[in-house]
């Protein structure tokens, strides 16, 4: 079966470097979630698309953005990378039509800012 | 606003053995499901069994089931037949099933399996 795909798997930027990373939804899951996750830490809400459409933001920080495209991928764009902000970043998908609007995450883009 | 807990850093189990994983939940709503994932150190995330709030009937995927326990809010996972496989992170998650929702996932901190040889 089909999972979610993130790209890429490992990035590595400098300080105040712009980084952009990809997602791409399981084949008719309408919804897409984006969530950060620090080493020894549970994933933290960033922010939420539910048909193109921004459907919740959680501890977002301003320099980032995000969107989703008419294809259901989205992206996420970091920009004034700072040192905290080395993380796996996750892409979850599910479909609000679905009975129990499950979860699937990706493998996660490992993201370190040096 | 909801939150989950789940009050065991680190559990140890030696194989073949059966281990049980805590996890306490606080809401309000009386509709809801309750997800338990497996981190394992890939940190690939996978969803390991998920409980809808309104059945009484425990969920269970082989050798997971939880124990749900709905007016004391708690879901705990059972893991029977431990192998060396299911060491992992394991974090029980909440999400409202409300209309009205943002439907993110609420999460515990998680609970570290050792599986001991």
């Amino acid at each position: 079966a089909a999972g979610v795909i993130q790209s890429p798997r490992h990035l590595i930027k400098e300080k105040r470097e712009t980084a952009t990373l990809k997602c791409y939804p399981i084949p008719r899951h309408d919804t897409v979630y984006w969530y950060q996750q620090g080493p020894g830490q549970d994933p933290q809400f960033l922010i939420s698309f539910y048909e193109k459409m921004q459907s919740d933001k959680g501890s977002i920080p301003d320099r980032f953005s995000a969107q989703q495209f008419s294809d259901y991928h989205s992206e996420l764009n970091m920009s004034s990378l700072e040192l905290g902000d080395s993380a796996l970043y996750f892409c979850a998908s599910s479909q609000r039509q679905g009975i129990t609007y499950e979860q699937y995450f990706g493998p996660g883009t490992r993201l370190t800012v040096t | 606003a909801q939150t989950v807990t789940q009050s065991q850093p680190e559990m140890s189990v030696q194989e073949a053995e059966t281990v049980t994983l805590s996890c306490t939940y606080d809401t309000s709503e009386s509709d809801y499901y309750l997800f338990w994932y497996k981190q394992p150190p890939s940190r690939q995330m996978i969803l390991v069994i998920r409980q809808e709030a309104y059945k009484q009937q425990n969920a269970t995927e082989n050798r997971f089931s939880v124990n749900f326990q709905k007016a004391a809010k708690s879901f705990s996972l059972k893991i029977s037949d431990s192998q060396l496989g299911d060491a992992a992170m394991y974090f029980c998650a909440y999400r409202s099933a409300s209309m009205d929702s943002n439907y993110q996932l609420i999460w515990g901190a998680g609970t570290k399996l050792i599986i001991k040889p």
